[in-house]
C-alpha cells in the first residue's frame, strides 16, 4: 500500500514564525502536491512538484514556498506565518502524469 | 480557470437506500480524468472511483457508480445500498495537467 505521511497532525505557531510542514511518500512517486483545505472552499492547490528540485505554483502560492531535495520528501514552508494561514494542509502524491493521488492524514495548523 | 461545481453542500440518505451526488466540471483539455474522493470524519482522503474521459462506459466499483455525461460535463456519483460507513465528505475532481481541481465537497449524512 502507498503510504503518505505528514510530520505533524496538529501544529500551533505564532504569527511571524517560520513553519515547516514535511511530507514523505514511500512508493517512489514522481509527483507530489500540497493542498490547503478550508470549510466551504474544498481543496486548493498550493504547489506541486513533478520531479526532484522541480516545482510549479498552484492556485494559491502566495505566502508559501516548497522544497523537494529528495524524491520521497516534499516540504511546505511558511516563511512568516500569518493568522489567515490557519488551515488544514494535505499532502498527496501520484505515480506519474495524471493519475490517482494518494493523500496523507493532514496537518491542522493554527497560527495565533 | 477550470472549475468543478458540486451544487449540494449537504445530502442525507437512509441506510440501504440510494443517493446521487452531483458534479459538473469545466475543462479545456481534450483528454482528462475525473475522480470522486471520500474523506471520512478525521480520516484520510481516499479514492472512491475514477473515470477516463475517453471511455464511454460508466465506471463502477461495487456499490459506487458514476453517470458520466461528457457533452454536458456532468459526473455524478451514485451510492447504492448506503451504509453508515459511507458518511463522509465527498469531493469531485477533474484533472488539470498533473494536478487535480476539486469541488467544494458534499457532506453525506447516513441515517439508520
Amino acid at each position: 500500500d502507498v503510504k503518505v505521511t505528514q510530520s505533524s497532525r496538529y501544529l500551533v505557531k505564532r504569527t511571524g514564525e517560520k513553519v515547516f510542514l514535511e511530507c514523505v511518500q514511500d512508493m517512489d512517486h514522481e509527483n507530489m502536491f500540497w493542498y490547503r483545505q478550508d470549510p466551504g472552499l474544498g481543496l486548493r492547490l498550493i504547489y506541486f512538484s513533478y520531479d526532484v528540485k522541480m516545482k510549479e505554483k498552484g492556485d494559491i502560492p502566495e505566502g508559501y514556498s516548497v522544497s523537494r531535495e529528495k524524491k520521497e520528501r516534499f516540504s511546505l514552508i511558511l516563511e512568516s506565518a500569518s493568522t489567515n494561514q490557519t488551515s488544514m494542509y494535505l499532502c498527496a502524491s501520484s505515480l506519474r502524469g495524471v493519475g490517482e493521488q494518494f493523500f496523507g492524514p493532514g496537518t491542522r495548523l493554527t497560527v495565533l | 480557470a477550470q472549475t468543478v461545481t458540486q451544487s449540494q453542500p449537504e445530502m442525507s440518505v437512509q441506510e440501504a437506500e440510494t443517493v446521487t451526488l452531483s458534479c459538473t466540471y469545466d475543462t479545456s483539455e481534450s483528454d482528462y480524468y475525473l475522480f470522486w474522493y471520500k474523506q471520512p470524519p478525521s480520516r484520510q482522503m481516499i479514492l472512491v472511483i475514477r473515470q477516463e474521459a475517453y471511455k464511454q462506459q460508466n465506471a463502477t466499483e461495487n456499490r459506487f457508480s458514476v453517470n458520466f455525461q461528457k457533452a454536458a460535463k456532468s459526473f455524478s456519483l451514485k451510492i447504492s445500498d448506503s451504509q453508515l460507513g459511507d458518511a463522509a465528505m465527498y469531493f469531485c475532481a477533474s484533472s488539470s495537467g498533473y494536478a487535480l481541481n476539486f469541488g467544494k465537497g458534499t457532506s453525506l449524512l447516513v441515517t439508520p
